[in-house]
């Protein structure tokens, strides 16, 4: 079927840790892959996205490589920040069907 | 103005009340979205509404109801809901042609007694 699924949190790192937050996917053809994140109270923002294969996209020190040959999206920060604490979705789209979303993962980042 | 607006933050209701969500963006987004999100769950797509048309009903209860009254509006109506809809209710938007980069309210905070 078509699904996405991340690894399982919480995450709990320490400021200046490095970060991956694994992501598969599963899908008919070549869906756009897309990072959101979630801060305390708010709603879903787009963190990150690419759109074919071997593209990164990058924002805010956050990357993630579209693999097609492994189906994941992985995404990595060098350096976390306690401002970074959130929860991560990873997500996928595909024309004409609407965005599907991972379970997401807790970051917790400590000083 | 890249925001959408979502009102109230927060509501109470009971499972006999009529209450509203109220969504509003200013992006001339044409795609509006609700979602309905559980604790440590993701969002869950409710409806899809495409140039003020619902386009898209994930087999939602009657119980909600949307409407959209122009294209910076979006509500959802609530009547007679049950404890287990109790949940963060997000709004969403789109362009039309980049249906996939949604721009996404803070949400209301639903709870049902």
């Amino acid at each position: 079927g078509n699904s996405v699924t991340q690894m399982e949190g919480p995450v709990t790192l320490s400021e200046e840790a490095f970060l991956t937050i694994n992501c598969t996917y599963t899908a008919t053809g070549y869906p756009s892959l897309f990072w959101y994140v979630q801060y305390p109270g708010e709603g879903l923002q787009l963190l990150l996205k690419a759109t074919k294969a071997d593209d990164k996209g990058s924002n805010k020190g956050f990357e993630a490589t579209y693999r097609k040959e492994t189906t994941s999206f992985h995404l990595e920060k060098g350096s976390v920040q306690v401002s970074d604490s959130a929860v991560y979705f990873c997500a996928r789209g595909q024309a004409g069907t609407a965005l599907i979303f991972g379970k997401g993962t807790t970051l917790s980042v400590s000083s | 103005d890249t925001e959408v607006t979502q009102t109230p933050k927060h509501l109470v209701m009971g499972m006999t009340n009529k209450k509203s969500l109220k969504c509003e963006q200013h992006m001339g987004h044409r795609a509006m979205y609700w979602y309905k999100q559980k604790a440590k769950k993701p969002p869950e797509l409710m409806f899809v509404y495409s140039y003020e048309k619902l386009s898209i009903n994930e087999s939602v209860p009657s119980r909600f109801s949307p409407e959209c009254p122009n294209s910076s509006l979006l509500n959802l109506h609530l009547h007679a809901l049950q404890p287990e809809d109790s949940a963060l209710y997000l709004c969403a938007s789109s362009q039309q042609f980049d249906r996939e980069k949604l721009f996404f309210g803070s949400g209301t905070q639903l709870s049902v007694l």
